[in-house]
């Protein structure tokens, strides 16, 4: 089982909707969570991040994290052609732990009009 | 404007001749890595750096070198290429390991 499980998608969904991305998790000592977005042909990009659990809002995002659950959220409210891109979770532990994330496989969202 | 520039943006190369993918990045990061993209697969990390002259392994190292000789520059050399090193390669840069990392443009390689 990877350490971090991501469903590749695609994702298709018309302008406008409410998107919910998720990824799960198997390492409890993960303390940081952060999402990512990539548009075609470009590197990674951070969207949000978090530390421990909770939710974090920006916009038209909100990250949500459940570390009872091991799993991750990112919610996109009105969701628009320009999003259309794969969405990449990572995780990793806090200070004293391990530095190096763990990415998952990555969702593509395709959002059309 | 603050980046992280990796060079050859593409690079078409038969098996066994060395290559060297460069990585520069302008704000003053501690911490660089590198990392490959497969399709079904997603990231992961190669070799990462926490400091000049300190490296170490990531999840597929196999096939790969690195230095870090200068802060700022992490090349990525292939010895010896294969085909099944044909992917996508992202550079990276942070402060630290769990902050946010900030990624080249990519390259793209094709082993032949």
């Amino acid at each position: 089982q990877k350490e971090v499980e991501q469903d590749p998608g695609p994702l298709s969904v018309p302008e406008g909707a409410i998107v919910s991305l998720n990824c799960t998790y198997s390492n409890s000592a993960f303390q940081y969570f952060m999402w990512y977005r990539q548009y075609s042909r470009k590197g990674p990009e951070l969207l949000m991040y978090t530390y421990s659990s909770g939710n974090k809002e920006d916009g038209r995002f909100t990250a949500q994290v459940d570390k009872s659950s091991k799993y991750i959220s990112l919610f996109i409210r009105d969701s628009q052609p320009s999003d259309s891109a794969t969405y990449l979770c990572a995780m990793g532990g806090a200070s004293g732990g391990s530095y190096i994330p763990t990415f998952g496989r990555g969702t593509s969202l395709i959002v059309h009009p | 404007e603050a980046q992280v520039t990796q060079n050859p943006r593409y690079l078409i190369t038969v098996t066994g001749k060395k290559l060297t993918v460069t990585c520069s990045q302008n704000m003053n990061h501690e911490y660089m890595s590198w990392y490959r993209q497969d399709p079904g697969l997603g990231l992961r990390q190669i070799y990462y750096s926490m400091n000049v002259e300190v490296t170490d392994k990531g999840d597929v190292p196999e096939g790969y070198k690195v230095s870090r000789k200068e802060k700022r520059n992490f090349p990525l050399i292939l010895e010896s290429p294969s085909p099944n090193q044909t992917s996508l390669y992202f550079c990276a840069s942070s402060f630290a390991g769990n902050t946010e990392a900030f990624f080249g443009q990519g390259t793209r390689l094709t082993v032949v």
